[in-house]
């Protein structure tokens, strides 16, 4: 069964920092662009970060960008969210994403497997 | 970045009734629009993607439309297990964004 499973999640002061893991199984991991996506405690779904199936491209949210890094070990088939100088607002659900594509003439993306997610709680 | 609005942001329907979720892009996103499903305390579950394609093993009553900058998400008879919050997200752009949300109840 294709999975995803993040670990890392903890409770972090302000200002603190954080790294993020998600495993992935029973799929070509190093095919796949991935995500990183939060929903803030009875909020909705937010975007984090993207990084293409060779790292060689990474996308951030303007909420994120400068204090977050994304990063993937393919090899290990793992993905990565650097967190950095944490805001009480950054506390959330943080989810990994599998994004897949439809076949030519045109590329349609979409994310369709979801791990369960691991819990950041920003908290003095 | 593209925006997304979801109206409404709640409704409440009965058993059986047909139930419209509509999607508007801040700019025009083709059809690079997806729609994802969560029950409570679930991950979100993809839906239907590309604004038309409905996802392997999603119910037939589920189904999408449109281009553009407006998108509809339809429900053509309500269940029970469709209690659940709905999101719109873009796929046109490297900043993926979600829509706000529609949250379903069952009268």
């Amino acid at each position: 069964e294709v999975q995803l499973v993040e670990s890392g999640g903890v409770v972090v002061q302000p200002g603190g920092s954080l790294r993020l893991s998600c495993a992935a199984s029973e799929f070509n991991f190093d095919d796949y662009t991935m995500h990183w996506v939060r929903q803030a405690p009875g909020k909705g779904l937010e975007w984090v970060s993207l990084i293409t199936w060779d790292g060689g491209n990474t996308y951030y949210a303007d909420s994120v960008r400068g204090r977050f890094t994304i990063s993937r070990d393919n090899s290990k088939n793992s993905l990565y969210l650097q967190m950095n100088s944490l805001r009480i607002e950054d506390t959330a659900l943080y989810y990994c994403t599998k994004e897949s594509q439809t076949q030519s003439p045109y590329y349609y993306y979409y994310m369709d497997v979801w791990g369960k997610g691991t819990t950041v709680t920003v908290s003095s | 970045d593209i925006q997304m609005t979801q109206s409404p942001s709640s409704l409440s329907a009965y058993v059986g009734d047909r139930v419209t979720i509509t999607c508007r892009a801040s700019q025009s996103i083709s059809s690079y629009l997806n729609w994802y499903q969560q029950k409570p305390g679930k991950a979100p579950k993809l839906l239907i993607y590309a604004a038309s394609s409905l996802q392997s093993g999603v119910p037939s009553r589920f189904s999408g439309s449109g281009s553009g900058t407006d998108f509809t998400l339809t429900i053509s008879s309500l269940q029970p297990e469709d209690l659940a919050t709905y999101y719109c997200q873009q796929s046109y752009n490297s900043l993926r964004t979600f829509g706000q949300g529609t949250k379903v109840e069952i009268k």
